[in-house]
């Protein structure tokens, strides 16, 4: 079945130094790629999306990079801050007609000030 | 305005008994779904729902019962509650199937005593 395996699973990094954390999907139409952070008794919220069509997608800090022939996608943070401590959650989601979102099993990053 | 609200926030409950949880979204999106997270933090697609028709049951225990009675709605009833029902419970809603952004609600912290 359906399936996102995410990488790792806790992550500690100095502040300013950068976090990367990876998933690999197995459902190869899939072509929606969210990820979400999700603070200490809070919501998950979206950071950065991306799309099949397009390999690698930044938003200021934030960059996510896509390899769809592996079938890998990967969160890269850098400078990170203290505020970037929670849990991040990797996503797949197929295509036009699917109603879920596959989540990858989180990484707790801290981030040491 | 909070886009997407679910009640109550914590639910405390003996074995046995029946409780639901509401949620609404002022999204205007067609989507919704019940996700439940356990301690581990896993995110675990439960149920969705498309202008009020379930897509989705991910072979969910019929002792819950999902009722959406229009599109901006999504309640959960949950019959005969067991120890190991309790989790945080998130709604969520997208504007028509999974290739785009969900919003979560805040969570239902249920706890069966």
């Amino acid at each position: 079945g359906e399936n996102v395996e995410q990488h790792p699973s806790t992550l500690s990094v100095q502040e300013g130094d950068s976090a990367v954390i990876k998933c690999t999907y197995s459902d190869s139409a899939s072509n929606y790629f969210p990820w979400y952070k999700q603070e200490l008794g809070k919501r998950p919220q979206l950071i950065i999306d991306i799309r099949s069509n397009v390999g690698e997608k930044k938003d200021q800090r934030i960059a996510v990079t896509l390899n769809k022939t592996a079938k890998h996608f990967s969160l890269h943070i850098t400078e990170t801050q203290p505020e970037d401590s929670a849990v991040y959650f990797c996503a797949a989601s197929g295509s036009s007609g699917t109603y879920k979102y596959i989540f990858g099993t989180g990484t707790r990053l801290k981030v040491l000030a | 305005d909070t886009a997407v609200s679910q009640t109550p926030k914590y639910l405390v409950t003996q074995m046995g008994n029946d409780k639901s949880i509401k949620c609404e979204q002022n999204l205007g999106h067609d989507t919704m779904y019940w996700y439940k997270q356990d301690s581990k933090k896993f995110l675990k697609i439960m149920f969705s729902y498309n202008n009020k028709e379930l897509i989705i049951n991910e072979t969910v225990p019929n002792r819950f019962s999902p009722k959406s009675p229009d599109k901006a709605h999504l309640n959960l009833h949950i019959n005969s509650l067991e120890l190991g029902d309790s989790a945080v419970y998130f709604c969520a809603s997208s504007s028509t199937g999974s290739n785009t952004e969900a919003f979560f609600g805040q969570g239902t912290r249920l706890t069966v005593v």
